[in-house]
C-alpha cells in the first residue's frame, strides 16, 4: 500500500488567497484525520470523519476552514481566506477502526506558508 | 478536558545507551488508550507502542517499552539500546475509547550522541 498521501507538499501563496489542501487514505481505512502542527501549538486535531461523515470539528478554528470528505478515497482541507498565521504543516491520518490494533497512519504533511 | 503533558522537550542520550521519556496525562475516564508516536527528520509520524488502560502489563515493542502507572496518570517511554535513528521528536497521545479524538502532547526532542 502506498501509505497515506497528502499533496501539495509543500504550498506558497499570500494572505486572503484560497488553498485547498488534498488527502487519499489508505485504502479500506474508514477514519480520517486532519491535524495542524506548529511550534507554538503543537499538533492539534482539527475534524475527523467515519465512513466520510464529520464526526468532530470542534478543532477547527474558525469558519474560515472546511474540509469535506466526499468519497472514501479523497478529502479536502480548505482555507478561505488565508492568513499569515495559518502557516503549519498540515497533516492528514486514517486509520481501520475494528482492528485490535487499531492506529492512526499519517500522510508526509502540508508545509503550509502565508505570506 | 484532557490533557497531556511532556515536561521535557528535549532530551540526550549516548548511542547503546538507554533512556526514558516522560509523559503524564489527565483525565477523568477510566477506559482509553496511550500511545508514543515518532516524528523523524522527515516529519512522517510513526506509531511507536500502544497501551490499552484495561491492560495493566506494559507493553513492548522489541527496544521500546513503556510504564504504565494508571494511578499516577503516567506513561513512560523507555528506549533501549539507543540508536541513531531514534533521534526524532517523540510525541505522547491519548484517545477515549469510543471517540477517535486524540489528544497529543508538545513533545521531546531526542538526541542520540555517537
Amino acid at each position: 500500500d502506498a501509505g497515506v498521501i497528502q499533496s501539495p507538499r509543500h504550498e506558497v501563496t499570500e494572505m486572503g488567497q484560497e488553498v485547498t489542501l488534498r488527502c487519499k487514505p489508505i485504502s479500506g481505512h474508514d477514519y480520517l484525520f486532519w491535524y495542524r502542527q506548529t511550534m507554538m501549538r503543537g499538533l492539534e486535531l482539527l475534524i475527523y470523519f467515519n465512513n466520510n461523515v464529520p464526526i468532530d470539528d470542534s478543532g477547527m478554528p474558525e469558519d474560515r476552514f472546511s474540509a469535506k470528505m466526499p468519497n472514501a478515497s479523497f478529502s479536502t482541507l480548505k482555507i478561505q481566506p488565508s492568513e499569515p498565521r495559518d502557516s503549519a504543516v498540515y497533516f492528514c491520518a486514517s486509520s481501520l477502526w475494528y482492528r485490535a490494533q487499531e492506529t492512526q497512519y499519517f500522510g508526509p504533511g502540508t508545509r503550509l506558508l502565508v505570506l | 478536558a484532557q490533557t497531556v503533558t511532556q515536561s521535557q522537550p528535549e532530551m540526550s542520550v549516548q548511542e547503546a545507551e538507554t533512556v526514558t521519556l516522560s509523559c503524564t496525562y489527565d483525565t477523568s475516564e477510566s477506559d482509553y488508550y496511550l500511545f508514543w508516536y515518532k516524528q523523524p527528520p522527515s516529519r512522517q509520524m510513526i506509531l511507536v507502542i500502544r497501551q490499552e488502560a484495561y491492560k495493566q502489563q506494559n507493553a513492548t515493542e522489541n527496544r521500546f517499552s513503556v510504564n504504565f502507572q494508571k494511578a499516577a496518570k503516567s506513561f513512560s517511554l523507555k528506549i533501549s539500546d539507543s540508536q541513531l535513528g531514534d533521534a526524532a521528536m517523540y510525541f505522547c497521545a491519548y484517545r477515549t475509547s469510543g471517540t477517535y479524538k486524540y489528544i497529543f502532547g508538545t513533545g521531546t526532542r531526542l538526541k542520540v550522541l555517537a
